[in-house]
């Protein structure tokens, strides 16, 4: 069965500062990764994806993410946060065309300070 | 642009009490969900309903009962409650079973003492 590991739980940093967040999932076959974001009081919102293709993805609001196989990890990172990226951030994993149940990481609270 | 509604936002319980945690979302999606957050866990799935009609069991079934009303509502039934079930409970939703894109209601804060 597939698993995902986010090892940080809490990541503190400065504002402008780079930061990354660590994910490695564990799995034999081929899958699917996502990271998705929860911001206090909301639900989740998905932040990018890795189906196919080009190992780089990137969301819209600078976050972006890296397929690396061999290491099966899928880490996200940004170059200069913001105040506004304090959330908890979730790696997930799909084996397949299974998407309907979606394995979650632990998760990993990233917190912006001024 | 509501998406997906959950009703209500917190509730506290005493053991063995029942409650039913409702769930709307007006996308017209096929798929819904039920996900319980637990500190240390990530989300776990607990039912999720492909479409209309049809439910299945998750990761963490036991101590719920689902139903598919119809294809906007999915809801969530604690028959005893027990203290292991306090947890926050997300609802969410996808256009069709297969659809990566999870929408995601904001939550039920459950206690149950």
């Amino acid at each position: 069965a597939q698993s995902v590991t986010q090892l940080d739980s809490q990541v503190p940093v400065f504002e402008e500062a780079p930061v990354e967040l660590r994910c490695n999932y564990s799995s034999s076959v081929s899958v699917y990764l996502f990271w998705y974001v929860q911001y206090p009081n909301q639900g989740l919102q998905l932040l990018l994806k890795y189906l196919s293709g080009s190992t780089l993805v990137e969301s819209i609001n600078g976050f972006e993410a890296e397929f690396n196989k061999s290491q099966t990890s899928f880490h996200l990172r940004k170059p200069s946060v913001h105040i506004s990226d304090t959330a908890e951030y979730f790696c997930a994993v799909s084996v397949g065309t299974g998407f309907q149940k979606l394995v979650f990481g632990t998760g990993t609270r990233l917190l912006v300070s001024p | 642009n509501a998406g997906v509604t959950q009703t209500p936002k917190f509730q506290v319980l005493k053991t063995g009490q029942s409650m039913t945690l409702q769930c709307a979302q007006d996308m017209n999606h096929n798929s819904m969900y039920w996900y319980r957050q637990d500190p240390g866990m990530g989300l776990r799935l607990i039912y999720y309903s492909a479409s209309e009609g049809t439910t299945d069991k998750g990761e963490v079934p036991n101590g719920y009962n689902v139903s598919r009303l119809n294809k906007r509502e999915f809801s969530l039934r604690l028959e005893s409650a027990a203290p292991s079930q306090t947890s926050v409970y997300f609802c969410a939703s996808s256009p069709r079973q297969g659809d990566e894109k999870l929408f995601f209601g904001s939550g039920t804060q459950l206690s149950v003492l």
